[in-house]
């Protein structure tokens, strides 16, 4: 079975400053691929940032990027930059190949940008 | 072009009344999917279509839930005789089919109240 895991159920970032979203991930299948997906207030989810597991190099997305770290099943997700309109729910999520199509996801961080 | 869509937006009902929430993916795409989205679960994959067919049933939570889709189109997720752990945002999502790689695009939801 796979499973993500985000510990930072909440997290408060200066507006400009930089941020870092944690995941961890668990699985035995060694062909998977790892999702960013922002919801904002208004429930729509949307997609961020994708990295799949024999990807050689971090993906990055405008001014996002995913720190890959296979060996540590890490695939944390870097906000540069940040801006208000950035503040929403962040969920990490999983799709395993060889697990048919559904996305597992991670609970989630709450993601707070201030002044 | 014209996303997910989903409807009703909101649906209050009682408890022990069915309902039936409906999901327009967008077009082309093959792949659909279901998951349900309440606080006490997080994000949950309810089940999965590609094309007509459903190969992967294995989130629907109990016999009261069931799914369909015609025409490679339109899907409908009913839950009969509705209880008030069912209450939670149901989002449908689709995608092309891709077994790798491919991002998955969300509807708006639809919430369900059980009273």
């Amino acid at each position: 079975a796979q499973k993500i895991t985000q510990t930072q159920p909440g997290m408060f970032v200066q507006e400009k400053e930089a941020v870092t979203l944690d995941c961890t991930y668990d699985t035995s299948d060694p062909s998977y691929g790892l999702f960013w997906y922002k919801q904002p207030s208004s429930g729509e989810m949307i997609f961020l940032i994708y990295q799949g597991s024999y990807d050689q190099q971090n993906a990055t997305e405008g001014r996002y990027s995913l720190n890959f770290q296979k060996a540590r099943k890490s695939a944390n997700l870097v906000i540069s930059a940040s801006q208000l309109g950035d503040s929403a729910m962040y969920f990490c999520a999983m799709r395993v190949w060889g697990g048919g199509n559904k996305l597992t996801f991670g609970t989630g961080t709450q993601l707070k940008v201030e002044l | 072009g014209a996303g997910v869509s989903q409807s009703p937006s909101n649906k209050v009902t009682e408890k022990g009344k069915d309902v039936e929430l409906r999901c327009d993916p967008i077009s082309g795409h093959t792949a659909l999917y279901w998951y349900r989205q309440s606080l006490g679960q997080g994000l949950e994959f309810l089940i999965y279509f590609q094309g007509n067919s459903a190969p992967d049933k294995s989130g629907l939570p109990s016999d009261r839930f069931s799914a369909e889709r015609t025409g490679g189109s339109v899907s409908t997720l009913t839950i009969q005789r509705t209880q008030q752990e069912d209450s939670a945002v149901y989002l449908c999502a689709s995608s092309p089919y891709n077994p790798t790689g491919s991002e998955q695009y969300f509807g708006p939801g639809t919430r369900l109240t059980v009273t």
